[in-house]
């Protein structure tokens, strides 16, 4: 089975800009989760989706949003980029968004946000 | 509301010498627990959870609900167990949410 995959792998921005990061999950699994990681915060978990709806979501401002497609793949949007947004951003799957006590949650290898 | 907490920040150790990387929680309900390991320039990945009970690679993890523990313990440290490693906690309803500790790096020396 592939792993999770996650597009692109770096970007460089600009602060007031606006990103888009993809996240293609293992096949049959519908949930997706984002994660933010800093070395000051460590791993910070952004949103889950599953079924193409929100379900449970971090505390970070309204700037952070996401959303799921049919095939479960999601993406995630930063608006108005802030130079505090550097991070690490990690997309992770499971069956069923953890629900269940077998379930897992798989990681991608995250994309490289940098905000200048 | 949940936490875990890792006490450690830097954990170095001799190859064939025991090691014990520690993971204390704070959760009101029964938590799954995991421990993810980050190896050098490799994405996170399960290490090992609390309700397989199995071990992997030589390491085990017991969940002490009593002391609210979920230490991780290899018996005899290998070079190539240098690595970052994570406790995580799952809860209840808070799906797709996992909380995790700020991590241990582990270096284990020739």
């Amino acid at each position: 089975k592939a792993g999770v995959t996650q597009t692109p792998r770096y970007l460089i921005k600009t602060r007031g800009q606006q990103v888009t990061l993809s996240c293609s999950p293992i096949s049959g699994h519908r949930s997706v989760s984002w994660y933010q990681q800093t070395p000051g915060q460590g791993l910070q978990f952004l949103f889950e989706y599953f079924s193409e709806t929100q379900r449970n979501k971090g505390n970070f401002p309204g700037r952070f949003s996401g959303r799921q497609f049919s095939n479960s793949r999601s993406e995630m949007n930063v608006s108005t980029l802030e130079l505090g947004d550097s991070a690490l951003y990690l997309c992770a799957s499971s069956i069923r968004g953890l629900a269940i006590r077998t379930d897992t949650q798989y990681f991608g290898p995250g994309t490289r946000l940098t905000v200048l | 509301a949940q936490r875990v907490t890792q006490p450690e920040k830097l954990l170095s150790v001799f190859k064939g010498a025991p090691v014990e990387l520690k993971c204390n929680y704070s959760y009101s309900g029964s938590p799954e627990l995991f421990w993810y390991v980050q190896y050098s320039r490799q994405r996170l990945q399960l290490l090992l959870r609390h309700i397989s009970r199995e071990s992997i690679k030589g390491f085990t993890a017991d969940l002490n609900k009593g002391e609210t523990s979920f230490h991780l313990k290899k018996p005899f440290a290998q070079e190539e167990d240098s690595a970052m490693y994570y406790c995580a906690l799952a809860g209840g309803t808070s799906y797709g949410k996992l909380t995790f500790g700020q991590g241990t790096i582990l270096t284990v020396h020739p």
